[in-house]
Order: C-alpha cells, then sequence, then structure tokens
C-alpha cells in the first residue's frame, strides 16, 4: 500500500519569498506523480505531472522535481503571492490509481 | 465541455437513510474514481471502474456500492448511511494518455452530512 508524506502540513510565508513543499512516497514503482492545488471549499486543481522518467516538471512559477529511486518529489514555487495560498496535494500513481498525502496548507501574507 | 460534474453538491441525510451521488463527464473517459475526504487526511479511493459496465473496491469500499451503466456517468450510493460517512466526495476521470500516463480530472465535490 502507498503510503504518501507531505512536509511541512503548514507554511506561512511573506509574499516575494520561494515556497518549497516536500513529498515522499514508500511505494517508488510509480508511473507518474501528479501535483494538485485545492483552494478552500473547491475542487482539485491539477498543477503539475511528472513522468516517471522525468526528473522535473515546469509550469511558469511551479516547478516539481521527482527522484522516483528515493521515493521524493518537491514542489517550488517561485516568488510567491497571496493568490498562491492554497493546500498543496501530491499524487503518486501506480498503475491507474493516485495516493495522495494529506497536503501543505500554505499561506502567503501580503 | 463541463468536465466532471457532480450533483447534488450538498446533502444532510439522517442516520439509515440512502442517497444516491452522481458523477458525469464529458471527455469519452475510460476511467472513472470516487473518493472521499475527511479533515487532516488526504483523499482516500473507495471504488473505481475501468470502463462501462466494471468497478472495482478502493482502499475504503465498505458501506458504498457504485455503477457504471453509462460511460459518462459513474453513481455512488450509500445504503444506510451512518454519521461515519460524513465527508466530501470527490469524482474524477482519466485516460491513457501515454502508455502508464493517466491524468485524472476532478469534480467540484459533494458535501454530505448524516446526522
Amino acid at each position: 500500500k502507498q503510503e504518501v508524506t507531505q512536509i511541512p502540513a503548514a507554511l506561512s510565508v511573506p509574499e516575494g519569498e520561494n515556497l518549497v513543499l516536500n513529498c515522499s512516497f514508500t511505494d517508488s514503482a510509480i508511473y507518474n506523480l501528479q501535483w494538485f492545488r485545492q483552494d478552500p471549499g473547491k475542487g482539485l486543481t491539477s498543477l503539475l505531472l511528472i513522468q516517471s522518467s522525468q526528473r522535473e516538471q515546469t509550469s511558469g512559477r511551479l516547478n516539481a522535481s521527482l527522484d522516483k529511486s528515493s521515493g521524493r518529489s518537491t514542489l517550488y514555487i517561485a516568488a510567491s503571492q497571496p493568490g498562491d495560498s492554497a493546500t498543496y496535494l501530491c499524487a503518486p500513481q501506480n498503475d491507474y490509481k493516485l495516493s495522495f498525502g494529506a497536503g501543505t496548507t500554505v499561506t502567503v501574507r501580503a | 465541455n463541463a468536465g466532471v460534474t457532480q450533483t447534488p453538491k450538498f446533502r444532510v441525510l439522517k442516520t439509515g437513510q440512502s442517497m444516491t451521488l452522481l458523477c458525469a463527464q464529458d471527455m469519452n473517459h475510460e476511467y472513472m474514481y470516487w473518493y472521499r475526504q475527511d479533515p487532516g487526511m488526504g483523499l482516500r479511493l473507495i471504488h473505481y471502474s475501468v470502463g462501462e459496465g466494471t468497478t472495482a473496491k478502493g482502499e475504503v469500499p465498505d458501506g458504498y456500492n457504485v455503477s457504471r451503466l453509462k460511460k459518462q456517468n459513474f453513481l455512488l450510493g450509500l445504503e444506510s448511511a451512518a454519521p461515519s460517512q460524513t465527508s466530501v466526495y470527490f469524482c474524477a476521470s482519466s485516460y491513457q494518455e501515454f502508455v502508464g500516463q493517466y491524468e485524472q480530472y476532478f469534480g467540484p465535490g459533494t458535501r454530505l452530512t448524516v446526522t
């Protein structure tokens, strides 16, 4: 059974600071890994998908790295803005199923 | 293109009542999933389907049943609701874009309270 841990559970930073969100998983036999954003009371929005053969994936201010052999992924958000405040979820994929961590709740202070 | 939609958005049930949650997708995806999300926990897979007419159990299937009679719809049923089923329920769908790659797309969720 895939176990996913996200550290820290919560993070509060001033606007403009770079964010580093960590994810670890126990079963390294994954096909890919998705990072999601969830706003309070809302559904999940996919941010990035990293294939198992990739080391990193970038989209705008977001960059995600993947070290499959050690079971780790990191999401970097550059120059944070108040609009980045949300919960970020990591989800490695085994077969066609995702396993989720509890998330990191980010607050960016103006 | 509405993506993944869920009906209803909110519902309050009394213990022992039954209800059905509907998930619909217009992306012609083969795979569909039902999750529940509880405070402080990640999403947990209840049931899933790999195609029309198929269903399979996920991590927490007890107390729930599902059906996938049409490719675009995935129904989640609670036969006799219990307070422990108070949660937010999310539906998702996916397809195999490349070998081994199934990017999932999520609906907005249904908030269920069982009193």
